[in-house]
């Protein structure tokens, strides 16, 4: 119930192309869902999150896509950058309590 | 300023000693959190702090003790540590739910 399964477990994107990564939920009750991106030895950082009452949010090159029916959401990034290259979390979360994380995304963005 | 400050950023300790891992924030925010981080996996919950109380713990051995001083402050007591706790340790704050991570520290125990 408290599972989010992220797919897939890498991905190696050419430059300029779009990063696709997709995670689904079990927990209805799950209110806040973010997205997070991890360099090699460094702490998580929050790149974007969304709610259950918009369907999309986009900042800059990076979208998330919400689809509430299929209990699943998804991260774009557009024109992917080799400075992009990192792993990838997707979370969610239920009253502002603590994070449910996926396994986890590696990118490679080829140059 | 969405900064979360962690010391040390290394540390390398033997399974008798003692040390200390400090956290800090100045963004109000009134819950904090330990994480423990394995090589490619996510981060896992240890600890939740919540108006400096804590309010969670993950069952998480007696060997590692948190602490929270103040609203600003987190420390993370280690005693008796084992080969297996090398890890990433991760600080978080957060406020309505958007959690704001440390750069962590790097365990070794030897």
């Amino acid at each position: 119930q408290q599972q989010v399964k992220q797919s897939p477990q890498s991905l190696i994107v050419q430059k300029g192309g779009i990063s696709i990564i997709n995670c689904a939920y079990e927990n209805t009750a799950f209110d806040y869902f973010p997205w997070y991106q991890q360099f090699p030895g460094k702490g998580p950082a929050l790149l974007i999150a969304i709610r259950p009452d918009v369907s999309e949010k986009k900042e800059g090159r990076f979208t998330i896509s919400f689809n509430k029916s299929a209990k699943q959401f998804s991260l774009h990034i557009m024109d992917s950058q080799p400075g992009d290259s990192a792993t990838y979390f997707c979370a969610a979360s239920r009253s502002a309590r603590q994070l449910t994380f996926g396994s986890g995304t590696q990118l490679t963005v080829l140059p | 300023d969405t900064e979360v400050t962690q010391t040390p950023k290394h540390l390398v300790m033997g399974m008798t000693n003692k040390k200390s891992l400090k956290c800090e924030q100045h963004m109000g925010h009134r819950a904090m959190y330990w994480y423990k981080q394995k090589a490619k996996k996510p981060p896992e919950l240890m600890f939740v702090y919540s108006y400096e109380k804590l309010s969670i713990n993950e069952s998480v051995p007696s060997r590692f003790s948190p602490e929270c001083p103040n609203s600003s402050l987190l420390n993370l007591h280690l005693h008796a540590l084992q080969p297996e706790d090398s890890a990433l340790y991760l600080c978080a704050s957060s406020h309505y739910g958007e959690q704001y991570f440390g750069p962590g520290t790097r365990l070794t125990v030897t």
